[in-house]
């Protein structure tokens, strides 16, 4: 079956620090990967996604890398702000057959100025 | 415009109460979804619509029924309500995958459902 795997959380950091959140997938086929993120009280927004092997999906300074040969997908951003502070979800999705996200557990960012 | 609408965002009911929750997307996108998130954040699927017809249902208790009268709505009727169904409830849809690389879902706000 499909799986995310995210690391644990809480993750605390200063503001301006370098943060990576680290998933990993395993999936029959080949899939999209997502990084949604949730801020306090709403609903998930994507924040970046990547469709195949070494696509590199970038937003607000958020990078992942869709690395197939370690089937990892990890969020680095170079200087977190206070305003980062949210619930980071990897996902993933087939893009034929059963299309529903499988997320990870999510992981709570807690950036201080 | 708000593309991914769900209401209520607050539901507070008692346990036995059957109750509805209502989702609208105005993107134009033939297949959404339900997702529960628990109380420790972890998200999974329950339901899957595409074109009005069920896709995905997943080992949900068959308290729970969605429904969906076009393409542009998916309601979560819920019966008899226990404690256990206390969550938030999400909302999504995508479009079709001829269409756009990947499947990137569209979330609503969330439906808060307490069960006393």
């Amino acid at each position: 079956g499909n799986s995310v795997t995210q690391m644990e959380g809480p993750v605390t950091l200063s503001e301006e620090a370098f943060l990576t959140i680290n998933c990993t997938y395993t999936a029959t086929g080949y899939p999209s990967l997502f990084w949604y993120v949730q801020y306090p009280g709403e609903g998930l927004q994507l924040l970046l996604k990547a469709t195949k092997a070494d696509d590199k999906g970038s937003n607000k300074g958020f990078e992942a890398t869709y690395r197939k040969e370690t089937t990892s997908f990890h969020l680095e951003k170079g200087s977190v702000q206070v305003s980062d502070s949210a619930v980071y979800f990897c996902a993933l999705s087939l893009s034929t057959g059963r299309r529903a996200l499988t997320f990870g557990s999510g992981t709570r960012l807690q950036v201080q100025p | 415009d708000t593309a991914v609408s769900q209401t209520p965002k607050y539901l507070v009911t008692q346990m036995g109460n059957d109750k509805s929750i209502k989702c609208e997307q105005n993107l134009g996108h033939d297949t959404m979804y339900w997702y529960k998130q628990d109380s420790k954040k972890f998200l999974k699927i329950m339901f899957s619509y595409n074109n009005k017809e069920l896709i995905i249902n997943e080992t949900v208790p068959n308290r729970f029924s969605p429904k969906s009268p076009d393409k542009a709505h998916l309601n979560l009727h819920i019966n008899s309500l226990e404690l256990g169904d206390s969550a938030v409830y999400f909302c999504a849809s995508s479009p079709d995958p001829g269409l756009v690389m990947g499947n990137e879902q569209f979330f609503g706000p969330g439906t808060r459902l307490t069960v006393l």
